[in-house]
């Protein structure tokens, strides 16, 4: 993931809202998927997008600006559960073809009482 | 099962070792891809198969890593002569194929949990 960068780690309170944010640069840039992963699993879909603006999805949204080469991931009324690591993907068909999905680092968010 | 299925969940070997990591993508999808995920760091691709394409098998860190699938089912990841480097979590994860349909996600397997000792 070295085209992808996303801070390495967040805290937030329960209750508050909290901004993931991802910058990327691609060849050919063809979609942004942002997955959550709890300790110890496999990472999950939550969002796509490819087209600028704003998707809602319940307490989840995600943002795209192409032209900045920049997504966030916004999470509001923030439970405990949601403690995980946020990872950011792009599909770059400039890439060879297999590694057009490429992910970030993943963010660490931790969420207190 | 309508999920992605890895074994073992679980293996720990000596190094200088061969192990074999099994994934069993989601009925349908056409497109399966091995990752590797090492503690607190990103995913890292490793090889992807799509239909009956020949693999991209640029990611495999060396001539140790290979990997198969039979029959545009299940793969196979094998890794000869392991190292203690090659511990790690490595995952499976399978989708449609990506050029028809580029909005659709990649589902994970739960993983493999390689420990070398």
């Amino acid at each position: 993931g070295q085209n992808i960068d996303q801070p390495t780690e967040m805290t937030a309170t329960e209750g508050a809202i909290v901004q993931i944010n991802c910058t990327y640069q691609t060849s050919g840039f063809n979609g942004l998927f942002w997955y959550q992963q709890h300790a110890g699993e496999a990472p999950t879909f939550l969002s796509y997008n490819v087209l600028d603006g704003l998707e809602e999805k319940g307490r989840f949204s995600s943002f795209l600006s192409r032209s900045k080469g920049y997504s966030y991931l916004l999470l509001k009324e923030l439970q405990m559960k949601d403690s995980a690591s946020y990872l950011c993907a792009v599909r770059d068909i400039g890439r060879n073809y297999g590694q057009n999905f490429v992910f970030g680092p993943g963010t660490r968010l931790s969420v207190l009482p | 099962g309508a999920g992605v299925s890895q074994s073992p969940s679980n293996k720990v070997t000596e190094k200088g070792k061969d192990v074999e990591l099994r994934c069993d993508p989601i009925s349908g999808h056409t497109a399966l891809y091995w990752y590797r995920q090492s503690l607190g760091q990103g995913l890292e691709f490793l090889i992807y198969f799509q239909g009956n394409s020949a693999p991209d098998k640029s990611g495999l860190p060396s001539d140790r890593f290979s990997a198969e699938r039979t029959g545009g089912s299940v793969s196979t990841l094998t890794i000869q002569r392991t190292q203690q480097e090659d511990s790690a979590v490595y995952l499976c994860a399978s989708s449609k194929n990506p050029l028809a349909e580029p909005k659709e996600t990649q589902y994970f397997g739960p993983g493999t949990r390689l420990l070398v000792l």
